[in-house]
C-alpha cells in the first residue's frame, strides 16, 4: 500500500489569503488527484495532478483558483487562492499505487476561512 | 451516467447485526469498486474492492455482492462491532476511460453496544 502524508493537518486561515497544501507518497505512483470533502458530504473531485505538466481540473474548478503542481512521482502540491468562508472545507490527497490499482488516501487537510 | 446512487444515508443497527449498504450505478464501463471507511477526523481508508466478473468477495466480517445484470453492489458487514461506526463510501472508476474515483453519497453508520 501507499502512505501519503498531507500538511498542514489543519489551519485557520483569514479571507482572501491563499494556501498551499503539500502531499508526499512513500513510493512513485502513477496518478494523484486532490478532493475536497465538505463536512458531512461525499468526496469531490477537484483535479488529476499530473506529472510534469498542468493538472486537469474537473467542471467548477479552475487553475486559477486551485493551482496544482506536481514536479515528480511523489509529491504534489494544492494551493487554495483567494479564500473565501466558502473554501472551508477537508482536502484530500489520493494517489493510485500498489498492486491492482488500488487508489488510497491521505488524512486530509482541514481547512477553515475566517 | 457517472453518478453512483448509495443508500441509505445513516443506519443503526444493534451490536451483531449485519449492516448492509446498498449502492447502484449506470455506466457499464466501470471495472472496479471499491468500498471506504471513514472516521471522524481521518481519510477515506480502502476497505474492500470487487471487480465485475466476481459477484462476491469476502474479508474478514466485510463482504461485498455484486450483480452485474441490475447493476448494483452492496456491502455487508457480519457481526457489526461498535467499532465499525463510521461513514462508509462505495466508488467505481473506469480504469480504460476517465479513470477517475466516482463516489456515493456515503452512508453514516451507527453499531449499538
Amino acid at each position: 500500500s501507499a502512505v501519503i502524508s498531507q500538511k498542514p493537518s489543519r489551519d485557520i486561515c483569514q479571507r482572501g489569503t491563499s494556501l498551499t497544501i503539500q502531499c508526499q507518497v512513500d513510493s512513485q505512483v502513477t496518478m494523484m488527484f486532490w478532493y475536497r470533502q465538505q463536512p458531512g458530504q461525499s468526496l469531490t473531485l477537484i483535479a488529476t495532478a499530473n506529472q510534469g505538466s498542468e493538472a486537469t481540473y474537473e467542471s467548477g474548478f479552475v487553475i486559477d483558483k486551485f493551482p496544482i503542481s506536481r514536479p515528480n512521482l511523489t509529491f504534489s502540491t494544492l494551493t487554495v487562492s483567494n479564500m473565501s468562508p466558502e473554501d472551508s472545507s477537508i482536502y484530500l490527497c489520493s494517489a493510485m499505487g500498489g498492486s491492482g490499482n488500488t487508489i488510497y488516501f491521505g488524512e486530509g487537510s482541514w481547512l477553515t476561512v475566517v | 451516467q457517472q453518478q453512483v446512487k448509495q443508500s441509505p444515508q445513516s443506519l443503526i443497527v444493534q451490536k451483531g447485526g449485519i449492516p448492509i449498504i446498498n449502492c447502484a450505478y449506470e455506466n457499464t464501463a466501470f471495472d472496479y469498486f471499491p468500498w471506504y471507511q471513514q472516521f471522524p477526523g481521518k481519510g477515506p481508508a480502502l476497505l474492500i474492492a470487487i471487480r465485475p466478473d466476481v459477484s462476491e468477495k469476502k474479508e474478514g466480517r466485510f463482504t461485498i455482492s455484486f450483480n452485474k445484470s441490475a447493476k448494483q453492489f452492496s456491502l455487508h458487514i457480519m457481526d457489526s462491532q461498535p467499532g465499525d461506526s463510521a461513514t462508509y463510501f462505495c466508488a467505481a472508476i473506469d480504469w480504460a476511460g476517465a479513470q477517475k474515483l466516482v463516489f456515493g453519497q456515503g452512508t453514516r453508520l451507527t453499531i449499538n453496544p
